[in-house]
């Protein structure tokens, strides 16, 4: 079993749609947890961190961790076409350096 | 005010010979960290270095990879005898402190091994 699993889609929402992605890992002892997004051919951009569990908003954005399940989603709200990227969740133990990344899942939002 | 800049952006080699990375971290940063995304796979941490000495290269592979940041100039991540294995994207990134909350990423190189 994969430490962080993530589903790949792709995933395609019309412009507005809400989105929603998520993660789930095994490794109880994760405690810093990211997300990033990465565009085609560039490099991972941190969009938002949060320390063990709870809700986090930031704009259009909102990162919720569930440590009880090993659940950890990311909520795009009134999603717009230049949103379509790539996104990652990552984590990390104790260390906090070391990220544990999914695969991560190609997001499409359509005008 | 730069970004992480790392070059060359796409590297060719054929089998058999080296391959240099260069990683300039953003100005200010004294931490480095190298990551490898292989097709089809996440990124996986590779090694982190500060200024002159290795923290933690738990995820450099035993064999023919190697990783340094001097005092001056920028982090290197070797790969000798290139193997075609070795393709991937490889991404450094830094911080100023050791990072307990993510980190800002370069663009990476990409290495296709012939």
């Amino acid at each position: 079993q994969k430490e962080v699993e993530q589903d790949p889609g792709p995933l395609s929402v019309p412009e507005g749609a809400i989105v929603s992605l998520n993660c789930t890992y095994s490794n109880s002892a994760f405690q810093y947890f990211m997300w990033y997004r990465q565009y085609s051919r560039k490099g991972p951009e941190l969009l938002m961190y949060t320390y063990s569990s709870g809700n986090k908003e930031d704009g259009r954005f909102t990162a919720q961790v569930d440590k009880s399940s090993k659940y950890i989603s990311l909520f795009i709200r009134d999603s717009q076409p230049s949103d379509s990227a790539t996104y990652l969740c990552a984590m990390s133990g104790a260390t906090g350096y070391a990220l544990n990344f999914g695969k991560g899942t190609s997001l499409l939002v359509t005008p | 005010n730069a970004g992480v800049m790392q070059n060359p952006r796409h590297l060719v080699r054929r089998r058999g010979q080296e391959a240099r990375l260069r990683c300039s971290p953003m100005k200010g940063h004294s931490h480095v960290y190298w990551y490898r995304q292989l097709p089809e796979e996440g990124l996986k941490f590779m090694v982190y270095l500060q200024k002159e000495n290795i923290i933690d290269e738990s995820g450099m592979p035993k064999e023919r990879f190697s990783a340094e940041f001097p005092k001056e100039g920028p982090s290197i991540l070797r790969i000798q005898q290139v193997v075609r294995g070795d393709s991937a994207a490889y991404f450094c990134a830094s911080s100023p402190q050791r990072a307990d909350y993510g980190y800002t990423f370069g663009s990476g190189t990409r290495l296709t091994v012939v």
